[in-house]
């Protein structure tokens, strides 16, 4: 497809388990975030790639969080030992030159 | 520290009329300014922007204003339309650093 993909678009987890969030950039795109959106908040900076430089990491919230992605194409994001306030809408983006085009998003449920 | 900021959350605008939604931010670094359009259950869309050497850009109904001395910009929507209403969200990027920063949005209802 055209567009970022992610999968899976819901996750219910239990809280302690780890969960892993996939995302598809636009082909080409060199560029790759990872946002969250808390019920009611903002978006929130998470993690932001670009190309062969080392990502900027500032935004993940604690070590339980983590991020790989391989050279300009996926990337997973890992939340290891769940919280509740992990439960939140992760959303990834990519982008080449100017603006980024954002996924559907993830659902992450953690009971 | 929030560096762009979105100080209305919400905004009710009736059928017809001008939409303005504000945005200051902090850093004195950022040249590049966007606008997000959301609807719930979706991803952002990326609806205008603007760089720093421009004061204003124009897309259709939309039209991006940039004070770069207030450090404030401004969405405008003529005319609001039904379909506008969302969540409109704030973001901006700056030299040498091309993460994108967003503000917590403003939820536009447009009133029939």
């Amino acid at each position: 497809g055209a567009g970022v993909s992610q999968s899976p678009s819901n996750k219910v987890t239990e809280k302690g388990k780890d969960v892993e969030l996939r995302c598809d950039p636009i082909s080409g795109h060199t560029a790759l975030y990872w946002y969250r959106q808390r019920l009611g908040q903002g978006l929130e900076f998470l993690i932001y790639f670009q190309g062969n430089s080392a990502p900027d990491k500032s935004g993940l919230p604690s070590d339980r969080f983590s991020a790989e992605r391989t050279g300009e194409s996926v990337s997973t994001l890992t939340i290891q030992r769940t919280q509740q306030e992990d439960s939140a809408v992760y959303l990834c983006a990519s982008s080449l030159v100017g603006p980024a085009f954002f996924g559907p998003g993830t659902r992450l449920t953690v009971l | 520290d929030q560096q762009v900021k979105q100080n209305s959350p919400s905004l009710s605008v009736q059928e017809g009329r001008i939409s303005i939604l504000n945005c200051d931010y902090t850093n004195s670094m950022f040249d590049y300014f966007l606008w997000y359009k959301k609807y719930p259950a979706e991803g952002p869309t990326f609806l205008i922007s603007i760089s720093s050497i421009k004061d204003k850009n124009e897309d259709g109904r939309f039209t991006v204003f940039l004070n770069k001395s207030a450090k404030h910009l401004s969405l405008h929507i003529v005319p609001s339309q039904p379909g506008d209403s969302a969540v409109y969200f704030c973001a901006a990027s700056g030299l040498g650093d091309d993460k994108i920063i967003f503000g917590k949005g403003t939820r536009l209802h447009i009133l029939p």
